[in-house]
């Protein structure tokens, strides 16, 4: 499988339940980062994590790293109708020569009203 | 700030022509990218400029794709001649320098272009 996979590939919740998205890799990493993408604005970072970091909390957001697992979760509290979008991690690998990130497939999420 | 600006938006071509693309970043960030997203998967990266010089371009086509960032600024990427399985859109994106952990920092994307290939 690919350098950071998302699981599930697709989530439906209502609107005011919270959303969990997980991420696996396979590398050693600098820093694992989440991002959005909905058809309105584009593809938007949401959070950085360094490896050295367990947890970290934007607004809503909650992300937390796992470097023995080599796994990362992205949690969102309260969903809104607007949360509706995709969601990607991406990773930045420190022992494979490449100075880039690399993106997972996803997770599509919708949020009912 | 203004963003990453990219054009054209969309772009319809048959196989075989050939179809450039022009990315502007954000002020000031030194590190430009370009991906590839084929629907219904993430973006992969095609190249990674610094400044001028490029850092990373194991995973662009070099057959048919091109790329350059004249200046250190504006990027063009260019794809001749074009096959089906080119359809996607394009994606620019651009960051500040890494910091002094060398770890790459968030990324502004710009809103991409959409190449259809008939």
């Amino acid at each position: 499988s690919q350098q950071g996979e998302e699981d599930p590939q697709a989530l439906s919740i209502q609107e005011g339940e919270n959303a969990t998205m997980n991420c696996s890799y396979k590398t050693s990493i600098n820093n694992l980062q989440w991002y959005r993408q909905n058809s309105g604005r584009g593809l938007v970072h949401l959070i950085l994590i360094r490896s050295n970091e367990r947890e970290k909390h934007s607004g809503r957001l909650r992300v937390t790293l796992d470097t023995s697992k080599k796994s990362s979760s992205l949690l969102i509290t309260a969903s809104r109708a607007a949360d509706t979008a995709s969601y990607f991690c991406a990773t930045f690998p420190i022992d494979t020569g490449r100075r880039a990130l690399t993106f997972g497939s996803g997770t599509r999420l919708q949020v009912q009203p | 700030e203004a963003g990453v600006a990219q054009s054209p938006r969309y772009k319809i071509i048959e196989k075989r022509q050939s179809v450039a693309f022009w990315c502007n970043p954000i002020s000031g960030h030194a590190t430009l990218y370009w991906y590839q997203q084929i629907l219904g998967q993430g973006p992969k990266l095609l190249i990674q400029f610094q400044n001028n010089g490029v850092v990373d371009d194991s995973q662009l086509p070099k057959d048919r794709f091109s790329a350059e960032r004249l200046k250190g600024v504006d990027s063009t990427l260019k794809i001749q001649p074009a096959k089906l399985e080119d359809s996607a859109v394009y994606l620019c994106a651009s960051s500040k320098n890494p910091g002094l952990a060398g770890g790459s920092r968030e990324q502004y994307f710009g809103p991409g272009t959409r190449l259809t290939v008939t």
